[in-house]
């Protein structure tokens, strides 16, 4: 079993959409999450990092952490052509300096 | 301000040369480490250093060497390239460890052993 997990995709929405975006975990340990956006050929950037159950909002981010179920996820309001990437989740475990990232989903908005 | 530097971004190896990626922050971050992306594997961690002075082995690190030259600076040695170490190579860092801080990717090295 993988550390994180996420659907490949690729998960297709209309400009103006929301995007849901999923990831579980399989430590229960895990402290802190982060979601990355990565253009193709580009290097991953941080959008958002949560650490406590519930939601989280930046913009048209909202993260959601459910520890319980391990799973965390990013929803993106308004969809753009722009937001179309790959997003990975990065999970970090008792030893704060190894995260494991999930393999990425891949998002298309359509205009 | 330049962030995360690596050199060189495009690499072609023949089987068993030797190689150094190179890697340089500029944000006086204490943490450095070294990742490789490959299709549906997600990001991998082969080394990494908390600190100056330190490195400690990831998930992948067989096949590999590092060296943290010095706070700025954090380097990625492949002794004898194999095919199976094509890849993308991404440097990080982080400001105080990762739990409460996420990276600052570089822009990669593409690499690919021929």
């Amino acid at each position: 079993q993988k550390e994180v997990e996420q659907n490949s995709g690729p998960l297709s929405v209309p400009e103006g959409a929301i995007a849901s975006l999923n990831c579980t975990y399989s430590d229960r340990g895990s402290q802190s999450f982060f979601w990355y956006r990565q253009y193709s050929g580009k290097s991953p950037e941080l959008i958002m990092s949560i650490y406590s159950n519930g939601d989280k909002e930046d913009g048209r981010f909202t993260a959601q952490l459910n520890k319980a179920s391990q799973y965390v996820s990013l929803l993106i309001r308004d969809s753009q052509p722009s937001d179309s990437a790959t997003y990975l989740c990065a999970v970090n475990q008792y030893n704060f300096n190894k995260f494991y990232f999930g393999s990425g989903t891949k998002l298309n908005v359509k205009p | 301000n330049a962030g995360v530097t690596q050199t060189p971004k495009f690499q072609v190896l023949k089987t068993g040369q030797s190689m150094t990626l190179q890697c340089a922050q500029d944000m006086n971050h204490n943490s450095m480490y070294w990742y490789r992306q490959d299709p549906g594997m997600g990001l991998r961690l082969i080394y990494y250093s908390a600190s100056e002075g330190t490195t400690d082995k990831g998930e992948v690190p067989n096949g590999y060497n590092v060296s943290r030259l010095n706070k700025r600076e954090f380097s990625l040695r492949l002794e004898s390239a194999a095919p199976s170490q094509t890849s993308v190579y991404f440097c990080a860092s982080s400001e105080r460890g990762g739990s409460n801080y996420g990276y600052t990717f570089g822009s990669g090295t593409r690499l690919t052993v021929v």
